[in-house]
């Protein structure tokens, strides 16, 4: 069964601290990406990787940034966190294969205090 | 930017009608999928259409694709109380790394 493990289901963290959500994946997907959701705002993408060290922005990266070292982890950084970062975060990964399910971990809930 | 928006933003049924949410999307793609999301979960894949089809089932989910309009309705059938979740359209361009788009979703709750 294809998972994808988000290490922290809820966090609470304080203004400006350094935040680090882990993602990793076990199905060898080359993509990988980090979402936040918000109440009506839907799922916005932050950044994402296709391959070890690759990363591109998303449409909204501004106050993240990310880091891919191995094939099967993606992290997300918060380098100072703000309250307008609390939010739900998902991480997803899918086979560079076109048009191939994306499979989503369960979330992280952030708290930013 | 959100690519896809989901309409109506939420549906209450009885149980056992049927249920239709739509998605409307701006620019031309290669594929679009439903997801579905549990309260405070992560979202599970339901169907996939490609751009040069028109209508897929599974199950009792039915899916519909008109390019011409950009839009897709996704339609289940004889809802159950544990249809009650959250759905999303999402869309891809095809080139090169995948990258979906989501729209707002549709809160669907199932009434018993």
């Amino acid at each position: 069964d294809v998972k994808v493990t988000q290490s922290s289901r809820y966090l609470v963290k304080r203004t400006g601290e350094k935040v680090f959500l882990e993602c990793v994946q076990d199905m060898d997907h080359e993509n990988m990406f980090w979402y936040r959701q918000d109440p009506g705002l839907g799922l916005r993408l932050i950044y994402f990787s296709y391959d070890v060290k690759m990363k591109e922005k998303g449409d909204i990266p501004e106050g993240y940034s990310v880091s891919r070292e191995k094939k099967e982890r993606f992290s997300l950084i918060l380098e100072s966190a703000s309250t307008n970062q609390t939010s739900m975060y998902l991480c997803a990964s899918k086979p560079r294969v076109t048009g191939n399910t994306i499979y989503f971990g369960e979330g992280s809930w952030l708290t930013v205090v | 930017s959100q690519q896809g928006e989901e309409d109506p933003q939420a549906l209450s049924i009885q149980e056992g009608e049927n249920a239709t949410m739509n998605c409307s999307y701006k620019t031309s793609i290669n594929n679009l999928q439903w997801y579905r999301q549990n309260s405070g979960r992560g979202l599970v894949h339901l169907i996939l259409i490609r751009s040069n089809e028109r209508e897929k089932h599974s199950g009792r989910l039915r899916v519909t694709l008109d390019t011409s309009k950009k839009s897709s309705s996704l339609l289940i059938t004889a809802s159950r109380a544990a249809d009650t979740a959250s759905y999303f359209c999402a869309t891809d361009s095809g080139f090169g790394n995948e990258k979906l788009t989501f729209g707002t979703g549709t809160r669907l709750t199932i009434i018993p």
